[in-house]
């Protein structure tokens, strides 16, 4: 069992649309972490949250934790081709545990 | 600055040999660890060394083994290799280990068993 569900599996859109995709968890975090990953690359560290509720920005992504610290969320505005890539989430208990992340495909 | 380095990039090795996997950290970090990614799912935690301790491990058979050295580099053993060992093996490095400090990753070896 994946302590942490990633969904979707899959995402196809095309440049200038939005997407969320969306990592889940029964199990409270103090602190929750996002990567991308492109092919033949290692994960890239994007943002961490820690505070229940929190919201954080980076340029056109918007990440979000959820208040009860069990859930977090990634939003993109006006997806572009150099968003394609491998997003995952991460739990850091001085390991990290990923979950099996959403595959984002950005069609231009 | 040189980031995380891994080497080699790419090896194929058949069923039943050995290999091992070379990790540089980033200037300064003194902790590494080691992660495997199978296609279709996020990487999977193996080892982690700090100070040339083990630190932490994950599921993996006993046929996984690594260590560090004193330049806080690290190697990465797997003896009597299985098909379902074809992966990408990670190394990470950060400052020290624990949740405070965030992970870089290195690029990566691709082991393909035949």
């Amino acid at each position: 069992t994946q302590l942490l569900e990633q969904s979707p599996q899959f995402l196809s859109i095309q440049e200038g649309e939005n997407l969320t995709v969306y990592c889940n968890s029964s199990s409270v975090f103090s602190s929750l972490q996002w990567y991308r990953q492109e092919p033949g690359e290692g994960p890239v560290l994007l943002v961490t949250v820690v505070t229940g509720g929190e919201v954080k920005k980076l340029k056109r992504l918007t990440f979000q934790f959820g208040d009860a610290r069990k859930d977090s969320s990634l939003h993109i505005t006006a997806a572009q081709p150099g968003d394609t890539g491998l997003y995952l989430c991460a739990v850091n208990d001085y390991k990290l545990s990923f979950g099996a992340g959403t595959t984002v495909t950005v069609r231009a | 600055d040189a980031g995380v380095t891994q080497s080699p990039t790419h090896l194929i090795k058949t069923r039943g040999q050995h290999v091992t996997l070379r990790c540089s950290p980033i200037s300064g970090h003194k902790s590494v660890s080691w992660y495997q990614q199978v296609l279709g799912q996020g990487p999977q935690f193996i080892f982690q060394y700090y100070e040339k301790e083990e630190r932490g491990r994950g599921n993996f058979p006993d046929r996984f083994s690594a260590r560090q050295f004193p330049n806080y580099s690290s190697e990465l053993n797997v003896n009597a290799l299985l098909l379902g060992d074809s992966a990408l093996y990670l190394c990470a490095s950060s400052p020290r280990g624990g949740f405070n400090y965030g992970y870089t990753f290195g690029s990566g070896t691709r082991l393909t068993v035949v």
